[in-house]
């Protein structure tokens, strides 16, 4: 088992451009969680999933957010038109269907948007 | 709406000495989870500690414990010993006791550093 793993780890990207983050999460988790963490505070709920179904959606992720999980494994989470507000850290987590309320978190995807 | 409030931004501590990090938190849940998460520098988060609402006794992991008040929705985490490898972003979170979404909710975090 290799854990909870997140590419690429850190993204420049000029206000406009569309940007793509990929979680993996530990195989055999049915539940994948996106956060947004800004400096100084602690992680933010985005999106959930269980298996490919996307079940919640934070106020947080506007439009130009979308998250997917097509089969069940992988998840990607766009951000069109980026601007400078979205500079953050995204944050995945993953926990399995025996115990829920753990969850493995990944290393995390640093955006910048200059 | 829950929230989790880490009244500390950063704590120094001696190497083995004995730190304790606060935590509050407000729910009108009866049924919920705490943890404690380390986030060291430019390294992932991983659980320290966690500790089911319904259960009275405080939870012990080797070096780390918790005091639990439920009463006063308060939920501080104590490292004894402290090491040079405890230095890290501190982090209590909340999550409700229920089947579906159960998202973490995060306190902003205490910075702490281990001084040799």
């Amino acid at each position: 088992d290799t854990g909870v793993s997140q590419n690429p780890r850190h993204k420049i990207t000029k206000r406009g451009q569309n940007v793509t983050f990929r979680c993996d999460p530990i195989s055999e988790h049915n539940r994948l969680y996106w956060y947004r963490q800004t400096l100084g505070q602690g992680p933010e709920f985005l999106t959930y999933f269980q298996n490919e179904a996307q079940l919640e959606k934070s106020r947080l992720l506007s439009d130009r957010f979308s998250a997917e999980r097509p089969k069940g494994s992988f998840s990607t989470l766009e951000i069109q038109r980026t601007e400078q507000g979205d500079s953050a850290m995204y944050l995945c987590a993953s926990s399995s269907p025996q115990d829920i309320y753990e969850q493995y978190f990944g290393p995390g995807t640093r955006l910048t948007v200059t | 709406a829950q929230t989790v409030t880490q009244s500390q931004p950063e704590m120094s501590v001696q190497e083995a000495e004995t730190v304790t990090l606060s935590c509050t938190y407000d729910t009108s849940e009866n049924n919920y989870y705490l943890f404690w998460y380390k986030q060291p520098p430019s390294r992932q988060m991983i659980l320290v500690i966690r500790q089911e609402a319904y259960k009275q006794q405080n939870a012990t992991e080797n070096r780390f414990s918790v005091n639990f008040q439920k009463a006063a929705k308060s939920f501080s985490l104590k490292i004894s010993d402290s090491q040079l490898g405890d230095t890290a972003m501190y982090f209590c979170a909340f999550m409700k006791h229920e089947a579906g979404n159960t998202p973490l909710v995060f306190g902003k975090g205490t910075r702490l550093s281990v001084i040799a």
